[in-house]
């Protein structure tokens, strides 16, 4: 099993849909997770940090299962704007720190 | 408040020769890690510098080494370059020892021939 796995997509949504995602990782001892976005050609921006508790950023709600070794990122009324990959990000600790291959989502007119 | 910058932004290299490319974190940012990013695949940890000191690294070779500067900038240095090495070379930046949220500059892309 791959230590953090992602579904490749893409994912073809219509605008104003709602979609969500999830990364399975491998490790138990992972200790903080992220989602980070990333533009074609273009560097990683973090999207938001996942806690425990679960978060959520307006229209983006990230939650963290920790007994079945996942994270989701949950996108609501969906934009044009919101078309990229979807970068999920597992810290194991002090020396690992491990990015899946990314999501491709594209929102469709 | 300046993001995180890198230089080159492109670069070509053959077989055999070596590259540094620099990074100067975000304002108020300590700790800089690389990444290596080939097309289609996640950024891979190369390694993170903080207090001047690489403190965890990756799976790479010794070939890839690098510093930190007393101002927090970084440089990335990659030896006897390989085809394997083109890719996209990202640079983060964070507050604090360790891997918290992180802020990339735009990269620079090594094409190796």
């Amino acid at each position: 099993r791959k230590e953090v796995e992602q579904d490749p997509g893409p994912f073809n949504v219509p605008e104003g849909a709602t979609v969500a995602f999830n990364c399975t990782y491998s490790n138990s001892a992972s200790q903080s997770f992220f989602w980070y976005r990333q533009d074609c050609r273009k560097e990683p921006k973090l999207l938001m940090s996942v806690y425990s508790s679960g978060n959520e950023d307006g229209r983006f709600t990230a939650q963290l299962n920790r007994a079945s070794q996942y994270i989701s990122l949950l996108i609501r009324d969906s934009k044009l704007s919101d078309s990229a990959t979807y970068l999920c990000v597992v810290n194991y600790g002090a020396d690992k720190i491990i990015f899946g291959k990314g999501t491709r989502l594209h929102i469709l007119p | 408040d300046a993001g995180v910058t890198q230089s080159p932004t492109h670069l070509i290299k053959t077989r055999g020769q070596q590259v540094t490319l620099r990074c100067s974190p975000k304002s108020g940012h300590d700790t800089v890690s690389w990444y290596q990013q080939a097309l289609g695949q996640g950024p891979q940890f190369i390694f993170q510098y903080y207090e001047e000191e690489e403190r965890q690294r990756g799976n790479f070779p010794d070939r890839f080494s690098g510093h930190q500067f007393p101002n927090y900038s970084s440089e990335l240095n990659v030896n006897a370059l390989l085809l394997g090495d083109s890719a996209l070379y990202l640079c983060a930046s964070s507050a604090g020892q360790g891997i918290y949220e992180q802020y990339f500059g735009p990269g620079t892309r090594l094409t190796v021939t």
